[in-house]
């Protein structure tokens, strides 16, 4: 059974502060990772694409790589209150466009 | 550019009961996924339309079935429904295959299963 693995949180952070969410994953052969986020009641919303080793930055957001270990993170820097939101790591599996989901990290930003 | 639409936005439904939900693709993309939101987890990968053939499927049983149209747009219909159906569907849209298309999620319809 292939796996996506976050921690559920709920994970608080005070505003300005880094948030440092992660992500494990099973498949080795997965090649493309994804960043959502989820607010309460809404759909998901994609904000980080990544799929090469290493970091990827777009604004606040960085996305990390590390395929030897398994593992992707999402950092969020200077954290916000309308960052507070649950956030999705998806990993794609079987080499095409199935994305398997994480259950989600709650992320709580403390104003 | 218009965004993933999906029809209703809620539902309410009998055990028993047939549902079909609605989602029109993001302009471009030719690719749908749908998938299944319960309460507190992620979502469950139900099954994707490329060019109107089902591409891959999850670990739902027969009685989830669905289409693709020549525009794109697409079905999900649920048969003789049960209370755990009761969740968040989505879809999500995409272009091409392979591995690095990213997929964009419309609202969500909210089934209820009474």
């Amino acid at each position: 059974q292939k796996e996506v693995e976050q921690n559920s949180g709920p994970l608080s952070v005070p505003e300005g502060a880094i948030a440092s969410l992660n992500c494990t994953y099973s498949d080795r052969g997965s090649q493309s990772f994804f960043w959502y986020r989820q607010y309460s009641g809404k759909s998901p919303e994609l904000i980080m694409s990544i799929y090469s080793n290493g970091d990827k930055e777009d604004g606040r957001f960085t996305a990390q790589l590390n395929k030897a270990s398994q593992y992707v993170s999402l950092l969020i820097r200077d954290s916000q209150p309308s960052d507070s939101a649950t956030y999705l790591c998806a990993v794609n599996v079987n080499r095409d466009d199935k994305i398997i989901f994480g259950k989600g990290t709650r992320l709580h930003i403390l104003p | 550019e218009t965004g993933v639409t999906q029809s209703p936005t809620h539902l309410i439904k009998t055990r028993g009961q047939q549902v079909t939900l609605r989602c029109s693709s993001q302009s471009g993309h030719n690719t749908v996924s749908w998938y299944q939101q319960a309460l507190g987890q992620g979502p469950q990968f139900i099954f994707q339309y490329y060019r109107e053939e089902e591409n891959g499927r999850g670990n739902f049983p027969p009685r989830f079935s669905g289409l693709q149209f020549p525009n794109y747009s697409s079905e999900l219909n649920v048969n003789a429904l049960e209370l755990d159906d009761s969740a968040l569907y989505l879809c999500a849209s995409s272009f091409a295959r392979g591995n690095y298309n990213e997929q964009f999620f419309g609202p969500g319809t909210r089934l209820t299963v009474l």
